[in-house]
């Protein structure tokens, strides 16, 4: 059963860091690229960033470029996203979730995991 | 980063209604449109890829359709556990925008 699960969110200040990791389980991880999507207060979904199954491509929306690091170990199943100079609007809950790719073209969202909620205020 | 536009925002229906929702790509995108289902304070579930693939385990009421710039979700006949919001998600290219959102509810 694949599952994946969120954690490092919090209370944070503006101008703050954080770091949010997601384990995953019942899958070759290696295998698949990953993404973040975030979801602000009572708002609709907004995709943040992606990482290849080898961690060698990354992708990100402009909203976090510069500030947002997504990053992988595939020995230990993890998945991050490293959060600098955070601002009100960063706040969300953050999900994890798994690509599904058929003859490497990425095609959708298959497995999320159930979110954490990151708050950035003074 | 191309734009996505699902039509309606919001719309009320009883069970056994036949619904559609509507999501448009301010550029052609192919067939490569996922749409989700998400209810709250749960994540979002895949429900179809490619435009028209239905997701395993997805019940054989929701349908998809289109290619290039328009596409078409359907339930053709709504049950109970269906009051949510849907999205639709291009993959065409990145960033794999996401529609608003239409919240479908109960009449």
């Amino acid at each position: 059963e694949v599952q994946l699960l969120e954690s490092g969110g919090g209370l944070v200040q503006p101008g703050g860091s954080l770091r949010l990791s997601c384990a995953a389980s019942g899958f070759t991880f290696s295998s698949y690229a990953m993404s973040w999507v975030r979801q602000a207060p009572g708002k609709g979904l907004e995709w943040v960033s992606a990482i290849s199954g080898s961690g060698g491509s990354t992708y990100y929306a402009d909203s976090v470029k510069g500030r947002f690091t997504i990053s992988r170990d595939n020995s230990k199943n993890t998945l991050y996203l490293q959060m600098n100079s955070l601002r009100a609007e960063d706040t969300a809950v953050y999900y994890c979730a798994k690509e599904i790719t058929i003859a490497a073209r990425p095609l959708g969202l298959d497995y999320w995991g159930q979110g954490t909620l990151v708050t950035v205020s003074s | 980063a191309i734009r996505m536009t699902q039509s309606p925002s919001s719309l009320s229906a009883s069970t056994g209604d036949r619904v559609t929702i509507t999501c448009r790509a301010s550029q052609g995108i192919s067939s490569y449109l996922a749409w989700y289902q998400q209810k709250p304070g749960k994540a979002p579930k895949l429900l179809i890829y490619a435009a028209s693939t239905l997701q395993s385990g997805v019940p054989s009421r929701f349908s998809g359709s289109g290619s290039g710039t328009d596409f078409t979700l359907t339930i053709s006949c709504l049950q109970s556990e269906d009051f949510a919001t849907y999205y639709c998600q291009q993959y065409y290219s990145y960033p794999p925008t996401f529609g608003q959102g239409t919240k479908v509810e109960i009449k």
